[in-house]
């Protein structure tokens, strides 16, 4: 049982760097979403999907940008890198069922440097 | 932020004993919940509450809800060394926004054996 799957676990970049952060699950979750995680803040959502094709913000979601073409991926691409964006990054999946909501799978995260 | 604080930051106690910690939110929501996560790794569901419901319990865990005053509490009972982890409460947006998700800053909780 895979579950969700981030790579790489760590990563570090030079400022203006792009890269793409993987994120695979196989529970066949229709929602999947983008979390940053920085010290003494708790997690910020960045960008989600409640399906192939259907993307939107969260609460932070400049400098990333997203796709959603199959079910089972989401990644989130940096565009260029900047010292900001060090953090931790956590990708979570869930079933859609609407406002009950379903508990979030989550994937042990990516951590990232900018330099 | 959307969201509030969770208090306390952190929080040391003696195995056998019990932990409760608290968060707060901003805003109207239609469930929140409460998730675990051990140093490094990625967090793990622990419980659900709906916004029309006032307690909850599951195992060791009890959580309270109080739209009223915007708050809910994750009492830990008999705690373990094994629950030494941080806690964060996590609400959705409220209304149809119920897929927007925003988290607690957390509680960090060190049971010592």
């Amino acid at each position: 049982n895979a579950g969700v799957t981030q790579t790489p676990k760590f990563q570090v970049l030079k400022t203006g760097q792009s890269m793409t952060l993987q994120c695979a699950q196989d529970m066949n979750h229709e929602y999947m979403s983008w979390y940053r995680q920085d010290p003494g803040m708790g997690l910020r959502l960045i960008h989600y999907s409640v399906g192939a094709g259907i993307t939107d913000q969260g609460e932070v979601p400049n400098g990333y940008n997203v796709s959603r073409s199959t079910t089972e991926d989401f990644p989130l691409r940096l565009l260029s890198a900047a010292p900001s964006q060090t953090s931790v990054y956590f990708c979570a999946s869930s079933q859609l069922t609407g406002r009950i909501n379903s508990p979030l799978h989550f994937g042990n995260g990516t951590r990232l440097t900018v330099t | 932020s959307q969201q509030g604080e969770e208090d306390p930051q952190a929080l040391s106690i003696q195995e056998g004993e019990n932990a409760t910690m608290n968060c707060s939110y901003k805003t109207s929501i239609n469930n929140l919940q409460w998730y675990r996560q051990n140093s490094g790794r990625g967090l793990v569901h622990l419980i659900l509450i709906r916004s029309n419901e006032r307690e909850k319990h599951s195992g060791r865990l009890r959580v309270t809800l109080d739209t009223s005053k915007k708050s809910s509490s994750l009492l830990i009972t008999a705690s373990r060394a094994a629950d030494t982890a941080s806690y964060f409460c996590a609400t959705d947006a409220g209304g149809y926004n119920f897929n927007k998700f925003y988290f607690g800053s957390g509680t960090k909780l060190n049971v010592k054996p």
